[in-house]
């Protein structure tokens, strides 16, 4: 029940596509659902985060799109770059666990 | 600003062998943790603290131990190195439980 499944696992997209990345979950006490991007040799930033009282939530080319009732929660890349080649994390919540559970991650290669 | 300051960058262990994982924030943030990072299985918690004085055991606590005497420094013990701690560890730090986590660069540990 703490787990947060993400895929896929791997995702390539031409340079100006759109990049999805889905993840789902089963505790219904998750409350704080981030998303991390990851480059190589760095530790992984906060890119954008929901909390479940809003279905999307949008900063700049980044949107994420929260489903409470199919618990599920999606990043979408926008005109995607090779900048934005990366590995990227969905991560939730439950207060009052003081514990982040992470998805295993979705390595994103951008074409130019 | 330093953020989160992770150190060694690099180490390499011989089995049985034990070392200390450093890291050290400059935020005052109450909240900090260490993960380990392996491929295909994303971010593991290891250890947390809450507070100086306050640490609890995470999802892979086995192996590890973990102080916090000052807000700043929470550092990682490994008690007698195993080639199943090969692995890359980041600490992250917050202002509370349910904020975003700022990672450091991480250690990347290979244990022979």
């Amino acid at each position: 029940q703490q787990q947060v499944k993400q895929s896929p696992q791997s995702l390539i997209v031409q340079k100006g596509g759109i990049s999805i990345i889905n993840c789902a979950y089963e505790n219904t006490a998750f409350d704080y659902f981030p998303w991390y991007q990851q480059f190589p040799g760095k530790g992984p930033a906060l890119l954008i985060a929901i909390r479940p009282d809003v279905s999307e939530k949008k900063e700049g080319r980044f949107t994420i799109s929260f489903n409470k009732s199919a618990k599920q929660f999606s990043l979408h890349i926008m005109d995607s770059q090779p900048g934005d080649s990366a590995t990227y994390f969905c991560a939730a919540w439950a207060s009052g666990t003081y514990k982040y559970i992470f998805g295993t991650g979705t390595r994103l290669k951008v074409l130019a | 600003n330093a953020g989160v300051t992770q150190t060694p960058k690099f180490q390499v262990l011989k089995t049985g062998q034990s070392m200390t994982l450093q890291c050290a924030q400059d935020m005052n943030h109450e909240y900090m943790s260490w993960y380990r990072q392996d491929p295909g299985m994303g971010l593991r918690l290891i250890h947390y603290s809450v507070g100086a004085g306050i640490t609890d055991q995470g999802e892979v606590p086995n192996g590890y131990n973990v102080s916090r005497s000052t807000t700043e420094d929470f550092p990682l013990r490994l008690l007698s190195a195993a080639p199943s701690q090969t692995s890359v560890y980041f600490c992250a730090s917050s202002n509370d439980h349910n904020q975003p986590q700022h990672f450091g660069d991480g250690t990347r540990l290979s244990i022979l």
